[in-house]
């Protein structure tokens, strides 16, 4: 059974950082590329990052360029979101997920809240 | 960036009710075109790819169609379990974008 699950969530200044990690199962993680998607309170998706299966490939919503980092460490099946510099914009549910077929995201994790505040 | 546009923002419709929702792309997408059910407090679930293409396990009752720009989802006869949210995405260039949503509520 396919599962991600996310964790790394929690209350962070404006301004500080927080690392999101997503730990897969169930499926050869190193052959997928893998997003990430996050969800305002009551508000639509935004589809944030993505990196390829080997990590050499990486995109970012604009948004969000030069304050995220996405990485994956195939060895230990995990996805990760390093984020700096966050701004109240930033607060969201936070969700993994696996890519196939060219940009369809077919599982997803259950989400970490991130809340940034003063 | 590719902006999609989802109409209408809600509907409300009543069990065994066909219901279209449509979703139209700022540019061409070719057929990178993917909808997605998300219901109160959990994450979103595939439906359909490549705009006509059912997911594995989805009911039958959904299905997409469309072309280019302009894209519709329909769900033939509405069952209690498809009140929920749906999101047109494109995957056609980056970043990947939703539409704003649409609230399938019960009348």
């Amino acid at each position: 059974e396919v599962q991600l699950v996310e964790s790394g969530g929690g209350l962070v200044q404006f301004g500080g950082s927080l690392r999101l990690s997503c730990a897969a199962s169930g499926f050869t993680f190193s052959s997928y590329w893998m997003s990430w998607v996050r969800q305002a309170p009551g508000k639509g998706l935004e589809w944030v990052a993505n990196i390829k299966q080997d990590g050499s490939e990486k995109y970012y919503v604009d948004s969000v360029k030069g304050r995220f980092t996405i990485s994956r460490d195939n060895a230990k099946n995990s996805l990760y979101l390093q984020m700096n510099s966050l701004r109240a914009e930033d607060t969201a549910m936070y969700y993994c997920a696996r890519e196939v077929r060219g940009g369809n995201l077919d599982y997803w994790g259950q989400g970490t809240l991130v809340t940034v505040s003063s | 960036d590719i902006q999609m546009t989802q109409s209408p923002s809600s509907v409300s419709a009543s069990v065994g009710d066909r219901v279209t929702i449509t979703c139209r792309a700022s540019q061409g997408i070719s057929s990178w075109l993917a909808w997605y059910q998300q219901k109160p407090g959990k994450a979103p679930k595939l439906l359909i790819y490549a705009v006509s293409s059912l997911q594995s396990g989805v009911p039958s009752r959904f299905s997409g169609s469309g072309s280019g720009t302009d894209f519709t989802l329909t769900i033939s006869s509405l069952q209690p379990e498809d009140f929920a949210t749906y999101y047109c995405q494109q995957a056609n260039s980056f970043p990947y974008t939703f539409g704003q949503g649409t609230k399938l509520e019960i009348k």
